[in-house]
């Protein structure tokens, strides 16, 4: 199993600021995801942070706007940058474990 | 690209009554997993269905996975209050192995 810490667990951020996610696992995992979750909607892949290489977009999101950090193998960083209103959401980090994948807590993000 | 259709979007049951989710993909799947989220929580993994037609069980749930490997569902046998909470599929994409989730299914079990 994995044990996957994130914090904050929750903030309320001014428009134009950004804001760092951490996120630590307890053991050590070759690829952690960040996952972007709406108000009301599904769970959408942000990224795959890579240990020793730069992240992997998916469409639609950009390094400029979601810049990650993977410094070693048990803990990463999202940032959300230039927040609006429209990024309040719940950033989730997840890995993979054996068959099974965990999520952290998550970190509900509200922009005022 | 690969699409993930989840019915229902919401159900509303009398605690004690059945309850059934279905996920339909567009393409042939390796592999489906089901989540749930309650509300204020994060997504939990429940399990995942590797073989053509596989059953599986959990106490009260029932996961079932088609024989052609693009649908799949949960089945909840006499709801509790215990159950509500949004219920996910997801399955790896056919071009990336990432996972691709459903809209999910929202349960609300009335006591």
């Amino acid at each position: 199993s994995a044990v996957i810490s994130q914090k904050p667990s929750r903030d309320i951020c001014q428009r134009g600021t950004s804001l760092t996610i951490q996120c630590q696992v307890d053991s050590q995992v070759t690829m952690m995801f960040w996952y972007r979750q709406q108000p009301g909607q599904s769970l959408t892949l942000i990224a795959t942070a890579n240990q020793g290489s730069e992240a992997t977009y998916e469409s639609g999101f950009v390094i400029d706007k979601f810049p990650i950090s993977r410094p070693n193998l048990t803990f990463s960083t999202l940032t959300v940058s230039n927040m609006s209103p429209e990024d309040s959401s719940i950033y989730l980090c997840s890995v993979h474990s054996g068959n099974t994948i965990y999520f952290g807590e998550g970190s509900w993000l509200t922009v005022v | 690209g690969q699409q993930v259709m989840q019915i229902p979007q919401y159900q509303h049951v009398q605690e004690g009554e059945d309850f059934t989710t279905y996920c339909n993909s567009s393409t042939t799947l390796s592999n489906i997993q089901w989540y749930k989220q309650r509300p204020g929580g994060h997504p939990v993994f429940l399990i995942q269905l590797v073989k053509s037609g596989e059953v599986k069980k959990q106490k009260r749930l029932t996961f079932q996975f088609g024989e052609a490997k693009k649908n799949s569902s949960l089945h909840i046998t006499a709801t509790q209050t215990t159950d509500v909470g949004t219920y996910f599929c997801a399955c790896p994409s056919s071009n990336t192995g990432k996972l691709i989730f459903g809209q999910g299914t929202t349960l609300q079990v009335k006591p």
